[in-house]
């Protein structure tokens, strides 16, 4: 059960778009659509902003998009804002044993 | 709307055992929409989901947890439990619980900060 692999950091200039990998395997990403995002600012819990693979919450802007291909997820922020510089996370639900695991997590910098 | 609270102890002693509690407001915890949840965060490190319960009885635990870990609800104080023994300076971390919906935890608690030292 080993967590979601991530790149530690991504960013990019306001008004540009990012792109953030969650990579797993069969059994959680790639068996089941069921991936979540999380943005986290410091010392604040963390926030749904994707669930299902494609879905936004309800108040999330639709500048926050999802998607996945294989046994790899991705969360695109596009027309990046100061706001959007904070931590992110992605979650997986693995069916078949019943669990979740997280991704390491990627600290998003707006420049 | 729903809102979560976790409550306890914030300082342990090795081999001691952590009880927290999550008090739910808004929403009952036995409507049987929801699983629920607990999740722990290391300082500085990322998110460990600890384990999931729903009101008709199914819990399941994470399987790095599991021969330490528990959950258990009080449906007439609308509460749900974590209890984790023999305690190590690793479980040192902000212990959250949330609501889970669509397999996704949807609403979180503000975190209850448990500190395991001697």
């Amino acid at each position: 059960q080993s967590a979601l692999t991530q790149p530690p950091s991504a960013s990019g200039s306001p008004g540009q778009s990012v792109t953030i990998s969650c990579t797993g395997t069969s059994i959680d990403v790639g068996g089941y659509n069921y991936v979540s995002w999380y943005q986290q600012y410091p010392g604040k819990a963390p926030k749904l902003v994707i669930f299902e693979v494609t879905k936004r919450p309800s108040g999330v802007p639709d500048r926050f998009s999802g998607s996945k291909s294989g046994n790899t997820a991705s969360l695109t922020v596009s027309g990046l804002q100061a706001e959007d510089e904070a931590d992110y996370y992605c979650s997986s639900y693995a069916g078949n044993n019943n669990f979740y695991v997280f991704g390491t997590g990627t600290k998003v910098t707006v420049l | 709307q729903v809102q979560l609270r976790e409550s306890g102890p914030g300082l342990l002693k090795p081999s001691q055992t952590l009880s927290l509690t999550c008090t739910v407001a808004g929403g009952s915890i036995s409507s049987g929409s929801y699983y629920w949840s607990w999740i722990r965060q290391p300082a500085g490190k990322g998110l460990e989901w600890v384990g999931r319960f729903y009101t008709s009885g199914s819990i399941n635990y994470n399987p790095s947890l599991k021969s330490r870990v528990s959950i258990s609800a009080d449906t007439s104080k609308n509460q749900f439990s974590l209890t984790l023994n023999s305690l190590t300076a690793a479980d040192t971390a902000l212990y959250y619980c949330a609501r889970v919906a669509n397999f996704a935890f949807d609403i979180w608690g503000q975190g209850a900060m448990v500190t395991v030292s001697s």
